[in-house]
């Protein structure tokens, strides 16, 4: 059974601070990482995908991974209220049709 | 951007009835689409893969003799949820994909039965 897991939190962090959301996986044949950010009753919106060990950097958001710890995080600079949201990691195995699998995500409280 | 539709947005509906979901890309070829499923304060769990022309896979648990899943062309699948429950009442949300790299989602349907 392939997992993926976060801290469900909620991550509660001041307007302004760096906010830290991990998450790690359980297939080693995963190639796609994948952090989505879902508010109440909406449909999950992509933030960033990575594909290679290392950082990706996109504005205030910075991926992180690490293949051989099977780890992914999510750092969000400059913390903003709108940020409040929860979540959620995805890791697919990049095959084509391979679907995407979620981690049950983590709701994040960003206090102006 | 790639866009998928997904429609109704919302739908109530009596017990014993059954509910159809559309999905449709709007400006790409979807091979492969996905529908999940999401309960209140849990995440999106995956419940079939469909890929146009063939008959849907559907992951463990998932009751294929209800939820019926079409992906008849090449932009447009559905989900039929048959003789629904209280207990179908959720937020479904399809996924479509176009040779495996980038999914896009559909807004969601919460579907609500009494």
């Amino acid at each position: 059974q392939k997992e993926v897991e976060q801290n469900s939190g909620p991550l509660s962090v001041p307007e302004g601070a760096i906010a830290s959301l991990n998450c790690t996986y359980s297939d080693r044949g995963s190639q796609s990482f994948f952090w989505y950010r879902q508010y109440s009753g909406k449909s999950p919106e992509l933030i960033m995908s990575i594909y290679s060990n290392g950082d990706k950097e996109d504005g205030r958001f910075t991926a992180q991974l690490n293949k051989a710890s099977q780890y992914v995080s999510l750092l969000i600079r400059d913390s903003q209220p709108s940020d409040s949201a929860t979540y959620l990691c995805a890791v697919s195995a990049n095959q084509a049709g391979t679907a995407l699998i979620f981690g049950k995500g983590t709701t994040l409280s960003v206090s102006s | 951007g790639a866009v998928v539709s997904q429609h109704p947005s919302w739908v109530i509906c009596k017990s014993g009835t059954s509910v159809k979901i559309e999905c449709r890309s709007l400006d790409f070829q979807a091979t492969t689409m996905f529908w999940y499923r999401q309960f209140p304060k849990q995440s999106l769990m995956l419940m079939a893969t469909s890929n146009e022309g063939s008959k849907a896979t559907y992951e463990q648990g998932v009751e294929k003799d209800k939820f019926l899943i079409n992906h008849a062309s090449l932009t447009l699948s559905t989900l039929t949820v048959t003789s629904a429950h209280p207990e179908d009442s959720s937020f479904y949300i399809c996924s479509a994909t176009q040779g495996g790299y980038g999914y896009t989602f559909g807004s969601g349907t919460r579907l609500t039965v009494v």
